[in-house]
C-alpha cells in the first residue's frame, strides 16, 4: 500500500449502533499514525495519535488500535449518538528528516448517525 | 477550540488571479503547513514552515507558495490560479517542542476559481 486507504467511504447508522472504520496505510517508515474528527464548518478535532504497535487508546465511547507490522487502523464508536456524525479522517507520517510533520490522509470515512 | 484561525472564509477567484489565504497559529506554535482538500479526497500536503523557512515540500507547483511570520502567523499564495485550484486549504501548526504528534488545525479557507 502506497496510499492510505479508508473504509467504508460512509457510513449510516441508528443511534445506539455500534460502529468501526479501517485505515490501512504503508506499513514501512512508520512514524505515527493520527485520527480526526471534522465536522462540517469545523476544524478537524484530533482524536488519537499512536506511534507503537499494538497501541490501543480509548476516548469516553471511541476507542481505536494500531497494528504497524500489517498497516492497518480501526476506530471503534460503541453506542452511536447523532452528534457522532462527522467526517473521521486518519492520517499517516513517515520516519525520517522533516517528513514526521507531513500528514498523508486518508479520504475520510463519513459517519451519518440517525436518531 | 483549536485556537488555530485562518482568513478568509470564503473566496472567488477568476483564473489567472492571484490569492492569499492567511493562518494565525496557536501561540508558541512555531512550525505551520498547509494542506489543500479537494472534494472528494483528503487533505493534501502543500509544504511546511519552521522558523520562516520550508523546510518540506508536497507535490505542488511553485506557483504555490508561502512565508512565515515571526510572530508565527503564516500565508499562503497561489499565483497563475488555475480551476483545480478550487478546494478546501487548511493550515495546522504546532509546536516543536511537543514534538510532531499533535497538530492542531483551522477550520479552512473554501477558494473557489471560476
Amino acid at each position: 500500500i502506497l496510499n492510505v486507504e479508508q473504509s467504508p467511504q460512509s457510513l449510516h447508522v441508528q443511534e445506539g449502533d455500534s460502529t468501526n472504520f479501517t485505515c490501512s496505510f504503508p506499513s514501512s517508515n512508520f512514524y505515527a499514525l493520527h485520527w480526526y474528527r471534522w465536522e462540517t464548518a469545523k476544524s478537524p478535532e484530533a482524536l488519537f495519535v499512536m506511534t507503537l504497535n499494538g497501541d490501543e487508546k480509548k476516548k469516553g465511547r471511541i476507542s481505536a488500535t494500531l497494528n504497524t507490522k500489517e498497516g492497518y487502523s480501526y476506530l471503534y464508536i460503541k453506542g452511536s449518538q447523532p452528534e457522532d456524525s462527522a467526517t473521521y479522517l486518519c492520517a499517516f507520517s513517515r520516519a525520517g528528516g522533516t517528513s514526521y510533520g507531513k500528514l498523508t490522509f486518508g479520504q475520510g470515512t463519513i459517519l451519518t448517525v440517525h436518531p | 477550540e483549536t485556537g488555530v484561525t485562518q482568513s478568509p472564509t470564503h473566496l472567488i477567484k477568476t483564473r489567472g488571479q492571484q490569492v492569499t489565504l492567511r493562518c494565525s497559529s496557536q501561540s508558541g506554535h512555531n512550525t505551520v503547513s498547509w494542506y489543500q482538500q479537494a472534494l472528494g479526497q483528503g487533505p493534501q500536503f502543500i509544504f511546511q514552515y519552521y522558523r520562516e523557512e520550508e523546510n518540506g515540500r508536497g507535490n505542488f507547483p511553485p506557483r504555490f507558495s508561502g512565508l512565515q511570520f515571526p510572530n508565527y502567523s503564516s500565508e499562503l499564495n497561489v499565483n497563475a490560479l488555475e480551476l483545480d485550484d478550487s478546494a478546501l486549504y487548511l493550515c495546522a501548526s504546532r509546536s516543536e517542542l511537543a514534538g510532531p504528534y499533535e497538530q492542531y488545525f483551522g477550520p479552512g479557507t473554501r477558494l473557489t476559481v471560476t
